[in-house]
This record gives structure tokens, sequence and C-alpha cells, in this order.
């Protein structure tokens, strides 16, 4: 079945560091992808998707890219701030899959970012 | 705000009882997804619902159903509760349900087993 698999955490970073979150992803059909993310005693809110090969999907500072041939979706931003700290999740929809929308997650990364 | 509603926000109860969690999703939304986070088995997909009927199932145990109304709301049924039940509860709404769009979460029902 279809998995996403993410860099373990918990990554700690200061202020105005470079981030990678990395995500890889195992697809029966071509997915779309998305980065979700969680802060303390919220839901899940989309940070960025991407639907198809070499899209790049882009918000709030943050960047990631369809890489078909790598079935990868890492997480990037140039300069991180204390309120970056939170819950990233990976996911993918796959309408391949038996039909479904559903979003399967990868595990989720907790980033702590220290002033 | 996502504009999608879920209700309780809490909820206590003891094993073998019965919940009910209510989600309304976005206006115009026509889609409803449950989700259950929990430590060990992380996010899970449970069941979505389109258009009042039900379009696909996950990992949701028999004790557990859900209905979508007409008003598009959307309701998820707990039963013969047990400790493991524990977990955070998420809805989610799309608008049509194709895989290319974004779900859209509410803040979660978090239900806690004594």
């Amino acid at each position: 079945g279809n998995s996403v698999t993410q860099m373990e955490g918990p990554v700690t970073l200061s202020e105005e560091a470079f981030l990678t979150i990395n995500c890889t992803y195992t697809a029966t059909g071509y997915p779309s992808l998305f980065w979700y993310v969680q802060y303390p005693g919220e839901g899940l809110q989309l940070l960025l998707k991407a639907t198809k090969a070499d899209d790049k999907g882009s918000n709030k500072g943050f960047e990631a890219t369809y890489r078909k041939e790598t079935t990868s979706f890492h997480l990037e931003k140039g300069s991180v701030q204390v309120s970056d700290s939170a819950v990233y999740f990976c996911a993918l929809s796959d309408e391949a899959d038996q039909g479904a929308q559903k979003l399967v997650f990868g595990q989720g990364t907790r980033l702590t970012i220290n002033p | 705000d996502s504009g999608v509603t879920q209700t309780p926000k809490h909820l206590i109860t003891a094993t073998g009882q019965r919940v009910t969690l209510r989600c309304s999703p976005r206006s115009g939304d026509l889609s409803v997804y449950w989700y259950q986070q929990s430590l060990d088995q992380g996010l899970q997909f449970l069941i979505q619902y389109y258009n009042g009927e039900e379009r696909a199932k996950g990992n949701i145990l028999e004790r557990f159903s859900a209905q979508q109304f007409p008003d598009l709301h959307s309701e998820l049924n707990l039963s013969s509760l047990e400790l493991g039940d524990s977990a955070l509860y998420f809805c989610a709404s799309s608008a049509t349900g194709y895989s290319n769009q974004p779900q859209h979460f509410g803040d979660g029902t978090r239900l806690s087993i004594l």
C-alpha cells in the first residue's frame, strides 16, 4: 500500500538556521503531495501542496518540490523563526489507491526553534 | 480558522460507554473525512463521506460508525469504548473529494477513556 516516510525527529535549530525535513513516499499511481503543520493544541493546517511531478509548492517561506525520480517531497525554509516551532506532517493522496482520496501521513517531525 | 467545526473539544468517559463526535464542514464542501491521531499509531484515516454517501473506509473498527446528513454535517459514533480508543479525532473536509484538493482540518475532539 501507499506510505510516507519522514525524517526522524525531534529537530532543534537556532533562529535563522536553514531547515530541511526529508519526506519520501511510495505510491501506486501519481499522488498529490502535501505538507501540513500542527501547532500545540490545534488541528492540522495545510502548509503547501504539489499535484504533479516537478511542481513546487510554497507558502510562508517554506518550499517543497515534487520529485518523481526520487519519490521525495522535502520541506525547506531558508531562515526559520521561533514561531515555526510545531509538528510537520508530510502526506499523500492517491486516487489509484482503491479510488480513495484519503490522506496517508508520515509520522510527523517535531521542530523546535530556539531564539 | 479552517472553517471546519468540531464538537465537543474534549470528552471524558468510561470504558464500555458510547459517544458521538460532531463535525460541520467548511461551507460548500461536500466531502468529509475522519482521522484518528494517537501516539502509537500516528494519524490514521478512518472513513470518508461524499454528499451523504460513504466513499471509502480505512482502519475503522466495527465498534465505530459514521454518517453524513443532508445538511452535510457528519457524526462519528464510537461504542463499547476501550482504553485504547483514547485519542484525538479529527474531521476534515474538501470541496469535491478529488485527491489533488487539500483537506481542511478542524481542531479535533480529544477523547479520554478512564
